[in-house]
């Protein structure tokens, strides 16, 4: 199947620092770029939608100045946490479909500490 | 009320064991319904879509119910192996993958 590469895989940062996490599809273009939050032993929860070249789509309640998403191109799709406090405090995934597929393939996620 | 449903277990089940696990979704117009396994801090992998027919792979059957509303997830003979959390996924947009998860039910299979 496809491959969705995620980094870094584990970041550990202090309050009031940005975190930047890549996700890139490596063997297929992926136009629409989806990424998720999972607090522990709750469910993945859409954040927002990201499109190769336009702006991302936001969940409801989610912050697009705090959760910066850039899809400059067709395999890479950055999520940038601004300002990181203690509560975002999470595991972060991302999710890539091929054009004209179903499955969706996740990249590996990202647990991110704030301290 | 969540989109999709499902009990959080865990299942506790000896090798071998049959089991069975259920999820409701609220969004009739839902298109596309999956099963997706997660190990513990691992991303979700997909295991089986599920089709209105129900359909087989291998040990593993799903069956899906549009007029109630409910999709569920059979394990035959289980293994080890099959220890992890299976999420119920419903994709809520027709031709855009918008997937919405349930909160997952934990399996845990037992020597």
């Amino acid at each position: 199947g496809a491959v969705v590469s995620q980094h870094p895989s584990r970041v550990i940062c202090k309050s009031g620092t940005s975190v930047k996490i890549e996700c890139r599809s490596l063997d297929f273009q992926a136009t629409t770029m989806f990424w998720y939050r999972q607090f522990p032993k709750q469910s993945l929860m859409l954040m927002a939608t990201s499109n190769e070249g336009s702006k991302a789509t936001y969940e409801q309640g989610v912050e697009k100045d705090k959760f910066l998403i850039n899809h400059a191109s067709l395999t890479l799709s950055t999520l940038t946490v601004t300002s990181a406090h203690p509560e975002d405090s999470s595991f972060y995934i991302c999710s890539a479909t091929e054009e004209g597929g179903t499955e969706a393939f996740f990249g590996q996620g990202t647990r991110l500490t704030v301290v | 009320r969540k989109e999709v449903e499902q009990d959080p277990g865990p299942f506790n089940v000896p090798e071998g064991a049959t089991v069975a696990f259920n999820c409701t979704y609220s969004n009739s117009a839902s298109q596309s319904f999956f099963w997706y396994r997660q190990d513990c801090r691992k991303e979700p992998k997909l295991l089986m879509s599920v089709y209105s027919s129900g359909n087989e792979d291998g040990r593993f059957t799903a069956q899906l119910n549009r007029a109630s509303q409910y999709i569920s997830l059979l394990i035959r003979d289980s293994k080890l192996s099959d220890s992890a959390t299976y999420l119920c996924v419903v994709n809520s947009r027709t031709g855009f993958q918008k997937l919405v998860f349930g909160t997952g039910t934990r399996l845990l299979v037992s020597p």
